[in-house]
């Protein structure tokens, strides 16, 4: 249990177009949902707390406007890049907390398998 | 952010020695968290630690959280070429604030 899933994997895109990254949770609801960002042999950074049902709040430095986040339902949450350009390319992983509580680990995020974003 | 400093950076060791490595923080954090992650996948939960003093195993792997609640070691024992990873320490505040290390690359050789 607990599989969060990312979709898709890989992108490539040409500068100025915006892409979307979605991040599901499979197998349970989550009110909240986290993006993150990790740039090659870094370390993961928080970029926005996405919250089912209303505004996402970002990390300082984050611009939400480039970086639009929507969580309509509580398995699926978006990231959309737009006007995506060469220094947006990275992982972006997302993490989903588990609404009911049903994991050992309190407060346990579990994490997707990342997108790869290459920005041409 | 929070800055989390993790030592070494890297290592590389023979299949079958113990390996530990540390992380430590200018600021106080109520849970301790131990990940690993593969290349290309997301980080995968090996351990939590939530009290002042904890010493926690999972199997091969045991995890301390600091007295000082600012630091915080993984060992891993016999290690085996599965160990190839990155292994990030995870300090976080409340429900929501999660604060990743700057992670330890560890080589296995068979």
């Amino acid at each position: 249990g607990a599989v969060v899933s990312q979709h898709p994997s890989r992108v490539i895109c040409k500068s100025g177009t915006s892409v979307k990254i979605e991040c599901r949770s499979l197998d349970f609801q989550a009110t909240t949902m986290f993006w993150y960002r990790q740039f090659p042999k870094q370390s993961l950074m928080l970029m926005a707390t996405s919250n089912e049902g209303s505004k996402a709040t970002y990390e300082q430095g984050v611009e939400k406007d480039k970086f639009l986040i929507n969580h309509a339902s509580l398995t699926l949450s978006t990231l959309t890049v737009t006007s995506a350009h060469p220094e947006d390319s990275s992982f972006y992983i997302c993490s989903a907390r588990d609404q009911l509580g049903t994991s050992e680990i309190y407060n346990e995020q579990f994490f997707g398998p990342g997108t790869r974003l290459t920005v041409l | 952010g929070q800055q989390l400093n993790q030592s070494p950076q890297s290592m590389f060791i023979q299949e079958g020695e113990d390996v530990s490595m540390n992380c430590t923080s200018s600021s106080i954090f109520n849970t301790w968290l131990w990940y690993k992650q593969d290349p290309g996948e997301g980080p995968v939960l090996l351990i939590a630690l939530y009290k002042a003093g904890e010493l926690t195993s999972n199997g091969r792997l045991t995890a301390q959280f600091g007295i000082t609640r600012k630091d915080s070691f993984l060992n891993i024992s016999a290690s085996i070429p599965s160990d190839v990873g990155i292994y990030f320490c995870a300090g976080q505040l409340g429900a929501n604030n999660l604060f990743f290390g700057t992670g330890t690359r560890l080589t296995v050789i068979p």
